[in-house]
């Protein structure tokens, strides 16, 4: 099946600094790339739609400067935690959409996700 | 605005005592509802995606089924190792290919 990787699993950075997370579609051609965000306790949440050769789709309430996405390839998304605040800690998880060969519909892979604490 | 509501939002068994999880449903336009499994500082593993009411679909001790307004996810003689948080989403006809996820059903199963 379709595998979508995602680097590093777990990061603690201090206050202030940058994070890069990658997400890379392992055996399938990605236009679309998805990143939501996660609480402890709670579901995924939607942060942004990256999209590949153009600028990124933000969700209301997310700031575009602070979380940079960048997606330069068909199997590549970049998510950057610019000047990372503890508040910012959380549980990141990309996606990607795999075309259902001979049909419509689209299924939906995760990566293994990126525990990020900011100290 | 569209809504996903999973129930219970914990539930605990014995091992095979066979149960149902509830994705109850409110959306312009499905696309698809999609059942997937997290297990902790995971992200979720995909398990099903079903499109049409009518639609279902197993795996081994898991089966999903859809109508118009909710899905189940059937565990059939459930064992610890199915233990997890189970996630329901959909995708909307004005979402593109972004799902909407509800707030999951915690499943503990014990021996």
């Amino acid at each position: 099946g379709a595998v979508v990787s995602q680097h590093p699993s777990r990061v603690i950075c201090k206050s202030g600094t940058s994070v890069k997370i990658e997400c890379r579609s392992l055996d399938f051609q990605a236009t679309t790339m998805f990143w939501y965000r996660q609480f402890p306790k709670q579901s995924l949440m939607l942060m942004a739609t990256s999209n590949e050769g153009s600028k990124a789709t933000y969700e209301q309430g997310v700031e575009k400067d602070k979380f940079l996405i960048n997606h330069a390839s068909l199997t590549l998304s970049t998510l950057t935690v610019t000047s990372a605040h503890p508040e910012d800690s959380s549980f990141y998880i990309c996606s990607a959409t795999k075309p259902d060969r001979g049909s419509v519909n689209t299924e939906a892979f995760f990566g293994q996700g990126t525990r990020l604490t900011v100290v | 605005e569209d809504q996903v509501t999973q129930s219970p939002e914990a539930l605990r068994l014995q091992e095979g005592e066979s149960s149902s999880l509830n994705c109850s449903y409110t959306v312009s336009g499905l696309r698809g509802l999609f059942w997937y499994r997290q297990d902790p500082g995971k992200g979720p593993e995909f398990l099903f995606t079903l499109y049409s009411a009518g639609e279902e679909k197993e795996k081994e001790r898991l089966k999903a089924t859809l109508t118009k307004k909710e899905s189940f996810l059937h565990i059939t003689a459930p064992k610890p190792e199915d233990s997890a948080t189970y996630l329901c989403a959909v995708r909307a006809s004005n979402s593109g290919y972004a799902l909407n996820f509800g707030k999951g059903t915690s499943l503990l199963v014990t021996p």
